[in-house]
């Protein structure tokens, strides 16, 4: 089954660019009616959605953060990152990476979006 | 912007007891686009429920989501051990863009 890893730096320094890589394994990251999340979730708060990509590159970002945030996809090496740009201590989190699914379902002619594989997350600290 | 507010904050029942777990939309949402989350400690969050009602594979069937509109609901038929935890719900907008909220935590009393 497919399954997803996060790896990165656990430390970056205020105003240091954020990067972080998420393994595809035991799937292609270029099958069909799949987008790749980035999403985050502050120590002791709530989860918070940073942004998508398609393997084909097309990519939708959170209103937010767009100003900072880059996702970029390597079909080759099946993966996607995530930089985060300017960072400051409000970026200390633990970073997920998703497989976000856009599945239709014949049996209702519907198309539904949820995110059914998740990474282990990576926590990632902003100090100087 | 479409914001999720989840009520209660936290919910404190006793195993076998049946948990409500309200997910209320500022406009109205697809059901189609409305999951349901549980996180454990230390773990990465869990998809429970897809498409307001339908339950996601391996997901245990006293798990069960409704609601249309603006309201949504979690319902744990009769809670286990292993169902203490904190819920999200989620919603995707038609402007591309996955929200969610704020959390319910699921406390055993």
């Amino acid at each position: 089954q497919v399954q997803l890893q996060e790896s990165g730096p656990g430390l970056v320094k205020p105003s240091q660019t954020l990067s972080l890589t998420c393994i595809v394994s035991g799937g292609s990251i270029s099958s069909d009616g799949y987008y790749w999340s980035w999403i985050r979730q502050h120590p002791g708060k709530g989860l918070e959605w940073i942004g998508y990509i398609y393997y084909s590159g097309s990519t939708y970002y959170n209103p937010s953060l767009t100003s900072r945030v880059t996702i970029s996809v390597d079909t080759s090496k099946n993966q996607f990152s995530l930089k985060l740009s300017s960072v400051t201590t409000a970026d200390t989190a633990v970073y997920y990476c998703a497989r976000d699914v856009r599945d239709y379902m014949a049996s209702t002619g519907k198309n539904y979006y949820y995110m059914d594989v998740w990474g282990k997350g990576t926590t990632v600290i902003v100090s100087s | 912007e479409i914001v999720l507010t989840q009520s209660p904050g936290t919910l404190s029942l006793s195993p076998g007891e049946r948990a409500a777990l309200s997910c209320r939309a500022s406009q109205s949402v697809s059901n189609k686009y409305i999951a349901w989350y549980q996180q454990k400690p230390g773990q990465a969050p869990r998809l429970v429920i897809y498409g307001a009602s339908i339950g996601a594979t391996g997901i245990p069937d006293r798990f069960s989501g409704s609601g249309s509109g603006t309201d949504f609901t979690l319902t744990i038929s009769r809670l286990e051990p292993e169902d203490f935890a904190v819920y999200y719900c989620q919603q995707y907008h038609t402007s591309l863009t996955w929200t969610f909220g704020q959390g319910t935590k699921v406390e055993i009393k």
